[in-house]
């Protein structure tokens, strides 16, 4: 099973300022990543797809990057709808595995 | 527009079973592989199970194997997790995909005595 570690755990940030999340994997899963927002109470909503292709109707201010073992999601100017839990995901070996969450929260 | 609406969450003792449901709908369900997801309360995601456009190809967690099947009928454009021998740790929000893009709301399953 592909373990997949995100870092930081919380990241404090003020409205405005850059977001930078990272998401390490055991071993290689290639492309085949995926990162996910969650609100409370809400079912994880879609936000890249292939490390970086932005999914259907997501802002342009969140990109994705990486391969092989370490991705980058990077928020650029955070706004106040953004503050939430960021989950990666590899789908690139079964069990398709996730990360244990990254929670951006208000500084 | 892509819908998804899980049912058949609830309470149930150890050691019992419950079948959910997943009507799909605004896709062609037949032409995609669909998937089972859970989450504990106040915790992270788990991947329970998946299976092809036909039904012919069944994965799921190992934590899972034996206990739960995954089915779907294409004809009611409906997707089932049947989940056996449920245990406490089995309790969380369980929701249906469409692979990564697209997740219902959720239905919770509680095992609790």
């Amino acid at each position: 099973e592909i373990g997949m570690t995100q870092s930081p755990a919380t990241l404090s940030v003020s409205p405005g300022e850059r977001a930078t999340l990272s998401c390490r994997a055991s071993q290689s899963v290639s492309s085949s990543l995926v990162w996910y927002q969650q609100k409370p109470g809400q079912a994880p909503r879609l936000l890249i797809s292939g490390a970086s292709t932005r999914a259907s109707g997501v802002p342009a201010r969140f990109s994705g990057s990486g391969s092989g073992t370490e991705f980058t999601l990077t928020i650029s100017s955070l706004q106040s709808e953004d503050f939430a839990v960021y989950y990666c995901q590899q789908y690139n070996n079964w069990p398709w595995t996730f990360g244990q969450g990254t929670k951006v929260e208000i500084k | 527009e892509v819908q998804l609406v899980e049912s058949g969450g609830g309470l149930v003792q150890p050691g019992g079973s419950l079948r959910l449901s997943c009507a799909a709908s605004g896709f062609t369900f037949s032409n995609y592989w669909m998937s089972w997801v859970r989450q504990a309360p106040g915790k992270g995601l788990e991947w329970v199970a998946n299976i092809n456009q036909g039904g012919s190809e069944e994965y799921y967690v190992d934590s899972v194997k034996g206990r739960f099947t995954i089915s779907r009928d294409n004809a009611k454009n409906s997707l089932y997790l049947q989940m056996n021998s449920l245990r406490a740790e089995d309790t969380a929000v369980y929701y249906c995909a469409k692979t990564t893009a697209y997740w219902g709301q959720g239905t919770l399953v509680t095992v609790s005595s």
